[in-house]
């Protein structure tokens, strides 16, 4: 079946600009995982979702970072007044649930780039 | 949380050598995963090995964990350039929830 699609593949923005990237997770998978790689830091985990439950923020660097997820599929996540650090690539990766021995399945990833 | 650390940062091999990566931790695990990520885009699951576990193999793939010296290896053998990637491990412990924490990965050239 379909993997794991994010859109848009690339953005370019202007600092300041807020942008917002969208991830389908594979149909079925409860769970939704952001993580963020860039230059120096590696892949950072940045937030995690489980069905119902409220979600595990506690990667977020700022409060300029937020994401949902509605009717437990899709999920965006918003960078507010972007700025040229946020430049990296955000991946985002799903499973059938949060457990401990659950595979996570990764999408492409969006590639963002802020001016 | 756990994160992986892995070594060396950076391995060139020719085809047909193997490959061996190694990964450390600093607390006791319930598994460890191992991916795998081609031009800095998503990553791929290639396999886990759980803490009651000493090694598996998976194709071309042998994974070893030894618990008392919190470490792990993963072993490509007979490279081949599609090989050619970065390589992450994520050990896990069962109160990270569902989120996995990354080391700086192993970055991997196989040269034809």
């Amino acid at each position: 079946g379909a993997g794991v699609s994010q859109s848009p593949s690339n953005k370019v923005t202007e600092k300041g600009k807020d942008v917002e990237l969208r991830c389908d997770p594979i149909s079925g998978h409860t769970a939704l995982y952001w993580y963020r790689q860039s230059l120096g830091q590696g892949l950072e985990f940045l937030i995690y979702f489980q069905g119902n439950s409220a979600p595990d923020k506690s990667g977020l660097p700022s409060d300029r970072f937020s994401a949902e997820r509605t009717g437990g599929s899709v999920s965006t996540l918003t960078i507010q007044r972007t700025q040229q650090e946020d430049s990296a690539v955000y991946l985002c990766a799903s499973s059938l649930v949060a457990t401990l021995t659950d595979t996570q399945y990764f999408g492409p990833g969006t590639r963002l780039t802020v001016l | 949380s756990q994160q992986g650390e892995e070594d060396p940062q950076a391995l060139s091999i020719q085809e047909g050598e193997n490959a061996t990566m190694n990964c450390s931790y600093k607390t006791s695990i319930n598994n460890l995963q191992w991916y795998r990520q081609n031009s800095g885009r998503g990553l791929v699951h290639l396999i886990l090995i759980r803490s009651n576990e000493r090694e598996k193999h998976s194709g071309r793939l042998r994974v070893t964990l030894d618990t008392s010296k919190k470490s792990s290896s993963l072993l490509i053998t007979a490279s081949r350039a599609a090989d050619t990637a970065s390589y992450f491990c994520a050990p896990y412990t069962y109160n990270q929830g569902g989120k996995l924490i990354f080391g700086q990965g192993t970055e991997l050239s196989v040269k034809p």
